[in-house]
């Protein structure tokens, strides 16, 4: 059963427009949350987290909010440019459970011109 | 300073074959992750080692085997080689204890006929 859901396969945003990438999760425990950002033939990179003790997270252009009471969080780019086209990964983790990470599907995000 | 590197970038295996993938990283990290990366189904945890003589199962462990050969290296290794085992393989690192950010290789992918 996910843990972790991306109901958008993929999302397409004008350059410039706000982006907004959505992630559910079903584990109440889950008290970190993640995005990863992954270009094609290459390993994901970190972009950026929360704790469940916040609602939101700022850093540059990328925004993340957490709704804890309805299992929800996302990420807002804004504004959108070209480069910000890749797949994005939500993740969550349970701190000093264990060093696992539980990640989505994923969500490939394209950029329009 | 590489981060983690993986070794082979590509390998094509006929079924029933073996081979062990090689992933090292340099920033002096405890806990290690071997992942797998199919079309639609985001990223899976094979394995992981939250410290050096250490190893556990993660999500999907059938058919893989893993040694963590010392601090700085993590393999993971295919007995006999299966077509469903076709997938891009990640490795992963962070620091014990902070699991959140992990720091990815480049992938290896893995097709086997």
């Amino acid at each position: 059963d996910q843990q972790v859901k991306q109901n958008s396969p993929s999302l397409s945003v004008q350059e410039g427009r706000i982006s907004i990438l959505n992630c559910d999760y079903t584990n109440s425990m889950f008290d970190y949350f993640l995005w990863y950002k992954k270009y094609p033939a290459e390993g994901p990179t970190f972009l950026i987290s929360i704790s469940s003790i916040k609602d939101k997270n700022e850093d540059g252009r990328f925004t993340v909010f957490l709704n804890k009471s309805a299992k929800h969080l996302s990420l807002h780019i804004v504004p959108s440019q070209p480069g910000d086209s890749a797949v994005y990964f939500c993740a969550a983790s349970i701190v000093n459970r264990d060093d696992k990470i539980i990640f989505g599907k994923g969500t490939r995000l394209h950029i329009l011109p | 300073n590489a981060g983690v590197t993986q070794t082979p970038k590509f390998q094509v295996l006929k079924t029933g074959q073996s081979m062990t993938l090689q992933c090292a990283q340099d920033m002096n990290h405890n806990s290690m992750y071997w992942y797998r990366q199919d079309p639609g189904m985001g990223l899976r945890l094979i394995y992981y080692s939250a410290s050096e003589g250490t190893t556990d199962k993660g999500e999907v462990p059938n058919g893989y085997n893993v040694s963590r050969l010392n601090k700085r290296e993590f393999s993971l290794r295919l007995e006999s080689a299966a077509p469903s085992q076709t997938s891009v393989y990640f490795c992963a690192a962070s620091v014990q204890g902070s699991p959140y950010e992990q720091y990815f290789g480049p992938g290896t992918r893995l097709t086997v006929t």
